[in-house]
């Protein structure tokens, strides 16, 4: 069974770039046909698709985030990772990563980002 | 971008009782080449990620108990949870999956009466 665990600072200031990092454990981030997704909750908001790497490295955004999103795949270290450009405190959110480009299974327990100077 | 519209925005239903939630969105997410609905539902508890309990609108994940069902096709779209338990207290999203970017909808909290 395929467990997620996210990592990163718990707090980045204005218009920095938040880096985090999504560890696999129980399976590769090699496996053919498997994809790993960041989405994202506003304290006491509703869930952000943020977009999603492939094995291969293939990539799918959400338009919305405006070309300030990168998530790439680390085969050697079995982890993916999310940066985030130029955040505002808009961005501040509890991060999850989570397996599937359809439906999400299964996700890790998330992190809190704020964003605050 | 598909926009998913779930009602009520929360519901408080009796111990036993049938709890119902509704999901709408604003085009059809049914893929007419497969005749499947491309959507999902998920579970959250407080202070847990969601959790993945019907995705193809009517098929139940592994594990997930026989009281929860999924129904409906095209644009509208029902959860329906048929015996409350007090472990079922949680907010409910559905997804869509039919095209990216992939979207939630508002959450449906359900509480105990």
């Amino acid at each position: 069974q395929v467990q997620l665990q996210e990592s990163g600072p718990g707090l980045v200031k204005p218009s920095e770039t938040l880096s985090l990092t999504c560890t696999v454990s129980g399976g590769s981030v090699s496996i053919d046909g498997y994809y790993w997704t960041w989405i994202r909750q506003p304290p006491g908001k509703g869930l952000e698709y943020i977009g999603y790497v492939s094995y291969s490295g293939s990539t799918n955004y959400n338009p919305s985030l405006r070309g300030r999103v990168t998530i790439s795949v680390d085969t050697s270290k079995n982890q993916f990772s999310l940066k985030l450009s130029s955040v505002t405190a808009a961005d501040t959110a509890v991060y999850y990563c989570a397996t599937g480009r359809a439906w999400f299974d299964p996700w890790g327990q998330g992190t809190l980002v704020t964003v605050s100077s | 971008d598909i926009v998913m519209i779930q009602s009520p925005d929360s519901l408080a239903v009796s111990l036993g009782e049938r709890a119902t939630i509704n999901c709408k969105s604003s085009q059809s997410v049914l893929y007419s080449s497969d005749n499947k609905n491309y959507l999902g539902w998920y579970q959250q508890v407080p202070g847990q990620p969601p959790k993945l309990l019907i995705r193809w609108a009517s098929t139940r994940e592994s594990g997930v108990p026989d009281r929860f069902s999924g129904s409906g096709s095209g644009t509208d779209f029902t959860l329906t949870i048929s015996s409350l338990q007090a472990e079922d207290v949680a907010v409910y999203y559905c997804q869509q999956y039919y095209s990216t970017p992939l979207t939630f909808g508002g959450g449906t909290k359900v509480e105990i009466k």
